[in-house]
């Protein structure tokens, strides 16, 4: 069973603070790695699919990086905003249409 | 494009009563599933389809927990008799098999809470 770890579970910080997680995965089963942001009472959106090693993606305040050779991928929120406020999870997808999700990290930006 | 629909969106029941969910996909997607997100985890496969037949039951709990998509497009998740280790929010989500990224596109989801 693929493990997927997120780091961490939970983060508060104020407005305007730029902030990062991790997402980590078993290296050896890589296809891609999607994030999703969840925020409460929706439907998790789709922010990035990563594919290859040393990927940037940006969109907007937000960018992620991924190294597929040791596992990790990072998602950064730069200057948050309290509309940031939500579940971030990313998903490791091993080819095939199976994904596995990390437990997510949950992010409350204070005004 | 309308996204994927579920209902109900809020569902309270006590233990051992059944309860059903209802999922419609993105329109002409072929893939659908069903996980469930305890609190504090990360989503969970419950089942895939493709089309109507089951692709994915693995961890399905399957004495307890029944789902269908008779005619390949909208789908039912039924738990019966439900136990309080199964509140959960259940996630739908549906993919089409022509992207290369194997993107899912999530519904809303439905909270159960079960007392």
């Amino acid at each position: 069973i693929l493990n997927v770890e997120q780091s961490p579970q939970s983060l508060h910080v104020q407005e305007g603070d730029s902030t990062n997680f991790t997402c980590s995965f078993p290296s050896s089963n890589f296809y891609a790695l999607h994030w999703y942001r969840w925020e409460t009472a929706k439907s998790p959106e789709a922010l990035f699919v990563m594919t290859l090693n040393g990927d940037e993606k940006k969109k907007g305040r937000i960018s992620a990086t991924l190294n597929t050779k040791e596992g990790y991928s990072y998602l950064y929120i730069k200057g948050s905003q309290p509309e940031d406020s939500a579940t971030y999870l990313c998903a490791l997808n091993s080819g095939g249409q199976n994904f596995v999700f990390g437990p997510g990290t949950r992010l409350s930006v204070l005004p | 494009e309308a996204g994927v629909a579920q209902s109900p969106r809020y569902k309270i029941i006590e233990k051992r009563q059944s309860v059903a969910f209802w999922c419609n996909p993105i329109s002409g997607h072929a893939t659908l599933y069903w996980y469930q997100q305890i609190l504090g985890q990360g989503p969970k496969l419950l089942i895939q389809f493709q089309n109507n037949g089951v692709v994915d039951d693995s961890q399905l709990p399957k004495d307890r927990f029944s789902a269908e998509r008779l005619k390949g497009v909208d789908s039912t998740l039924k738990i019966q008799p439900a136990k309080l280790e199964d509140s959960a929010v259940y996630l739908c989500a549906s993919s089409d098999k022509g992207l290369r990224s194997n993107e899912q596109f999530f519904g809303p989801g439905t909270r159960l809470t079960v007392l």
